[in-house]
């Protein structure tokens, strides 16, 4: 079956210190990969998105993320974490045809000070 | 300007009561979208405009009837509401290329009481 998979639910990290959060994919092509951030009481921002060509791709608030297709991942990451970088983070998969984003279940972004 | 607006924001109500969730874009998009978030945070795809015509009705009860005036309006009207009905309501628009990137809205808050 297809699906999206975010193994962490939630994750802390210190301000300052660098981040990754996990996406795993389970689609017979390769899908187009989006990742949103939804701040608490806020819809969802688009960080970044991947359709083809370069696999690290930039995105917005200086994060940025790598498809590898051989591991079906698409993880993002940033090397820096800002206090107001803690949200809810979702990593999403299109299909050409389908016009409905899969979201994954998300991961919960904790920063301490 | 707003992108992917919607109104209202909140909206508590009693069970069997009828209500209605608007949502416009003017970002000159032709594919419009309601997605459900539910307290778990999980989002799903419920149904998706194409054009004015629906394209995805992703087995909603047809409680949830979604009308599409334009190609920059969608409603969503929700019959004899249920408690389980709470959630939050997202719009999103995108332009019906493939790997269409999805623009939401902020979302509307539900509390069926």
């Amino acid at each position: 079956a297809q699906s999206v998979t975010q193994p962490d639910i939630h994750i802390t990290v210190s301000e300052g210190a660098s981040l990754e959060l996990r996406c795993n994919y389970s689609y017979g092509a390769t899908p187009y990969l989006f990742w949103y951030v939804q701040s608490p009481g806020q819809g969802l921002q688009l960080l970044l998105k991947y359709f083809s060509g370069d696999t690290l791709v930039q995105g917005i608030k200086g994060f940025e993320a790598e498809f590898k297709r051989s591991q079906s991942s698409f993880n993002l990451r940033k090397p820096s974490v800002h206090w107001s970088d803690a949200a809810e983070y979702f990593c999403a998969v299109g299909l050409t045809g389908r016009r409905a984003l899969t979201f994954g279940s998300g991961t919960r972004l904790q920063v301490q000070p | 300007d707003t992108a992917v607006s919607q109104t209202p924001k909140y909206l508590v109500t009693q069970m069997g009561n009828d209500k209605s969730i608007k949502c416009e874009q003017n970002l000159g998009h032709d594919t419009m979208y309601w997605y459900k978030q539910d307290s778990k945070k999980f989002l799903k795809i419920m149904f998706s405009y194409n054009n004015k015509e629906l394209i995805i009705n992703e087995t909603v009860p047809n409680r949830f009837s979604p009308k599409s005036p334009d190609k920059a309006h969608l409603n969503l009207h929700i019959n004899s509401l249920e408690l389980g009905d709470s959630a939050v309501y997202f719009c999103a628009s995108s332009q019906a290329t493939g790997g269409e990137t999805q623009y939401f809205g902020p979302g509307t808050r539900l509390l069926v009481l």
